[in-house]
């Protein structure tokens, strides 16, 4: 079965630091993969999306993230933090074929606290 | 619609009661899907539409949860003789055919004492 893992739970960092949030997966083949964002009472933005070929992939708010087939990972980075980046984020996955409800598998999420 | 949205925002309810949690998609999107977030976890999937056909309800916890999506667009998510343990936030998503990306509504918090 498909499972995603995010390995920090909380992370904090200061205002103009740059930022990495993991994520491994376990999944059969080369699944679709996803970050979101989720602020406080809201729902799940989407952030950005990989589904093939350049495996570095851009966002919205200045977010990338790079998918590394050999370590299962699709990481997110910011080269500098802002305030208003404080919340929760989520990694998911998702399958490739047609096979199925196409239903997201997402990790546990990283609340992300940034320091002024 | 711009986006999908649900209603009510929050719902408290009475342990036995039943609620009833609604879902409008966005125009056009063939496929809604509903998720449950328990607080301090990730969303989990509980059931798929694809116009009015439920293909994949494997994901409802108990026979107390109950989806529909009579006419293909709105869907509603029922439970029935709510449990403590059925408090969380109840997302909504909704897709088009042939894309991957599934967008979110705000979500149904429900609280049940």
């Amino acid at each position: 079965a498909q499972s995603v893992t995010q390995p920090d739970i909380h992370i904090t960092v200061s205002e103009g630091a740059s930022l990495e949030l993991r994520c491994n997966y376990s999944y059969g083949a080369t699944p679709y993969l996803f970050w979101y964002v989720q602020s406080p009472g809201q729902g799940l933005q989407l952030l950005l999306k990989y589904f093939s070929g350049d495996t570095l992939v851009q966002g919205i708010k200045g977010f990338e993230a790079e998918f590394k087939r050999s370590q299962s990972s699709f990481n997110l980075r910011k080269p500098s933090v802002h305030w208003s980046d404080a919340a929760e984020y989520f990694c998911a996955v998702g399958p490739k074929t047609g096979a199925g409800s196409y239903q997201l598998t997402f990790g546990k999420g990283t609340k992300l606290s940034v320091i002024p | 619609g711009a986006g999908v949205s649900q209603s009510p925002r929050y719902k408290v309810a009475k342990r036995g009661q039943d609620v009833a949690l609604r879902c409008d998609p966005i125009s056009g999107h063939v496929s809604l899907f509903w998720y449950q977030q328990a607080l301090g976890q990730g969303p989990e999937f509980l059931t798929y539409f694809q116009n009015e056909a439920q293909l994949d309800k494997s994901g409802l916890p108990s026979d107390r949860f109950f989806a529909e999506r009579p006419e293909g667009s709105v869907s509603t998510l029922k439970i029935q003789r709510t449990q403590q343990e059925d408090s969380a936030v109840y997302l909504c998503a909704s897709k088009r055919t042939g894309r991957e990306t599934q967008y979110f509504g705000p979500g149904t918090r429900l609280l049940v004492l």
